[in-house]
Formats: C-alpha cells, sequence, structure tokens
C-alpha cells in the first residue's frame, strides 16, 4: 500500500537552530500537509500544499510540495522551546470518494533552552 | 469554523468491560469521520471512516467496532476490552481539503 517515509525519527536541537524534516513516498500525491502534534492533543494543521512546487511560509514555518510529486519537506528556523513536539507528514490524492490522508510515522522534536 | 468534539480526555477501563467513545461535530454537515488510534506517541493508525450515516469501513481487523447513528456522531466501541486496546484515540473530521482532529483520548486498560 502507499506509504509515506518521514524522517528523521527525532530530533534534539539547542534553541535558535534550523530545523529540517521530509516525507517521501513511491506514490504520487495532489496534497501534502504537515500537522504539529503537543503532547496529549491532537494533531493540529500547520501548513497545505496543493500544487507541486509549491513553497508555503507560515511564521517562521516553511514548507515545500516537491516537483516530482513524491515529497515534501519542513523547515522551522530559528527554533524555540514552544516547538516541542510531534511533526506529522501527511499526503491524499483529493478527489477521490474517501481522500483519506496517508500519515507518516513522525518526528520528534526537543529543543534544549 | 469547524470543531471536533471528544469525550472523555482519559479514560481508565478493567480488562473485559465494555468501551463507548464519542466523537461530534460542530460546524458542518456531511462530513467524512475518522478514528485513529496512536500508540507510544507515535504514528497514527487508522482504524474506521465513515462516508455517512450508517456506512462504516474497517482498515484493520480488531477488538472495536464504529457506528455513526447521526451525520454529526461517530462512536467507537468495544463489548469486551484487551489490554492491547490501550491508547490515545483521536477522531478526525474531513471537509473539503483538511482534515481536522479532536484533543483525542487516552485509554488505559488494566
Amino acid at each position: 500500500g502507499q506509504q509515506l517515509n518521514q524522517s528523521p525519527q527525532s530530533m534534539f536541537i539547542q534553541e535558535g537552530e534550523d530545523v529540517s524534516m521530509n516525507c517521501t513516498s513511491s506514490s504520487i500525491f495532489n496534497t501534502w500537509l504537515w500537522y504539529k502534534q503537543d503532547p496529549g492533543e491532537g494533531p493540529v494543521l500547520l501548513i497545505a500544499l496543493y500544487k507541486a512546487g509549491e513553497l508555503t511560509s507560515n511564521g517562521r514555518l516553511t514548507a515545500q510540495f516537491g516537483i516530482t510529486r513524491k515529497d515534501s519537506f519542513l523547515n522551522i528556523s530559528a527554533s524555540i522551546p514552544s516547538d516541542v513536539g510531534i511533526y506529522f507528514c501527511a499526503a491524499m490524492n483529493y478527489g477521490g470518494s474517501q481522500g483519506n490522508l496517508i500519515f507518516g510515522k513522525g518526528t520528534k522534536l526537543s529543543v534544549k533552552p | 469554523s469547524q470543531t471536533i468534539h471528544q469525550w472523555p480526555a482519559t479514560l481508565v477501563q478493567p480488562v473485559g468491560s465494555p468501551l463507548s467513545l464519542e466523537c461530534t461535530v460542530e460546524g458542518t454537515s456531511n462530513p467524512n469521520l475518522y478514528w485513529y488510534r496512536q500508540a507510544a506517541g507515535r504514528g497514527l493508525q487508522l482504524l474506521f471512516y465513515s462516508v455517512g450515516i450508517g456506512q462504516i469501513s474497517s482498515e484493520v481487523p480488531q477488538n472495536l467496532s464504529a457506528s455513526r447513528p447521526q451525520d454529526r456522531q461517530f462512536i467507537l466501541s468495544s463489548k469486551k476490552l484487551l489490554l492491547s486496546d490501550s491508547g490515545f484515540y483521536l477522531c478526525a473530521g474531513r471537509w473539503g481539503l483538511g482534515y481536522t482532529f479532536g484533543s483525542g483520548t487516552r485509554l488505559t486498560v488494566v
């Protein structure tokens, strides 16, 4: 079945450092999403990408929809302690009767003050 | 705006007891609804999804069942809980191009 390979699995960084994580797949998708999950909470949508090659920013976050439609990355600049959490990539082919999202396994981010 | 409500937030149940987790939707109609389980704070496993009232699809064989008695209500159930049913359960709804998640229920089976 379709799978998303998300890396790295975990990151331990110093406050102020930049962060980069990515997701790849052998399948083509027309929608890529990035979510953040705080401990004990549900995931919250950070950025949505709907067009191959699209580069979108949300504050210190930047994400890109790969030109091949098989990958996406998320960058966080100048990390702060509240960036701690698990980041999930997700993808789907919107337009089908289900449009079920497929999720990566997550990147756990720890930030040292 | 659309909101997913889940309750309870935490639940401790003995092995063999029944389960009923409820998810309700506010702010839209006819959403696709989903139940996910998350073990050990990592990946999301899709358990069930529903495209309408009374329509349930199961993604993995398991000890749980789901029902959608109303358009904006999605229920996750079990007749007899197992230890392996412990986890963090998330309800999600899809409207158009996005998914919105509820705040989750932490289930511990003892």
